[in-house]
């Protein structure tokens, strides 16, 4: 399994930008780059996926490095409901499909 | 449109019994997969289901069951409860088999099953 590492835990102060970076030294030419957010008590929920351009839509802004071998996720303005744990996935084929695979995911903290 | 949905979404058991899981997949998606999240191992994904098939299947024992129904709802089976299986249970839809890279995974608030 292509493997991701990202930082256990960061904190950040509402409103303000926070930058989550996702190491994927491994990464092969076609896995896609997932983002997937989980809220306290929620299942995860899709916040954004790229392959080698950056990405924005509403929720955040995917920056990918020329080399693929890492990327950051952008919360523009951090606000209290951004507060979840934050799973950076490759998704790589699989037994014939593209599954999810969960690293441990990046626990963020919003500050008031 | 309705998200997906889990029922029940609380159950307590005790080791030895089984236990059966069901999941409404958003309106229109044909795929359901299965994960098991526990503090220790994270989500772990179980099996994937596609037009009443089983398409992919996670490492897991032979205990963990499952089956798609014709209007895609799936339930999954949990037989000879362990302590162990103790686990917030998630199911996602989608609305392809998982062939794309790019299919989007909706998911459940999740069964949390507790074995006493």
């Amino acid at each position: 399994d292509a493997k991701t590492t990202q930082p256990n835990s960061m904190e950040s102060n509402e409103e303000e930008p926070v930058h989550l970076p996702c190491n994927h030294s491994t990464i092969s030419g076609t896995d896609y780059i997932h983002w997937y957010r989980q809220l306290p008590s929620q299942g995860p929920e899709y916040v954004i996926h790229g392959l080698t351009s950056n990405v924005n839509n509403r929720m955040a802004s995917l920056a990918i490095a020329e080399d693929r071998k890492s990327s950051t996720l952008i919360l523009h303005r951090a606000t209290l409901r951004d507060a979840a744990v934050y799973y950076c996935i490759l998704r790589a084929r699989w037994a014939g499909s593209y599954q999810l695979t969960f690293g441990k995911g990046t626990k963020l903290s919003v500050i008031p | 449109k309705a998200g997906v949905t889990q029922t029940p979404r609380y159950l307590i058991k005790t080791r030895g019994q089984q236990v059966t899981l069901s999941c409404s997949p958003i309106s229109g998606h044909r795929s359901v997969s299965w994960y098991q999240q526990t503090p220790g191992q994270g989500l772990q994904f179980l099996f994937e289901y596609f037009s009443e098939t089983q398409r992919n299947k996670g490492n897991f024992p032979g205990r963990f069951s499952g089956r798609q129904f014709s209007n895609s709802r799936s339930e999954m089976n949990v037989s000879t409860l362990e302590l162990g299986d103790s686990a917030l249970y998630l199911c996602a839809s989608s609305l392809g088999a998982g062939s794309l890279p790019t299919d989007t995974q909706y998911f459940g608030p999740g069964t949390r099953l507790t074995v006493l």
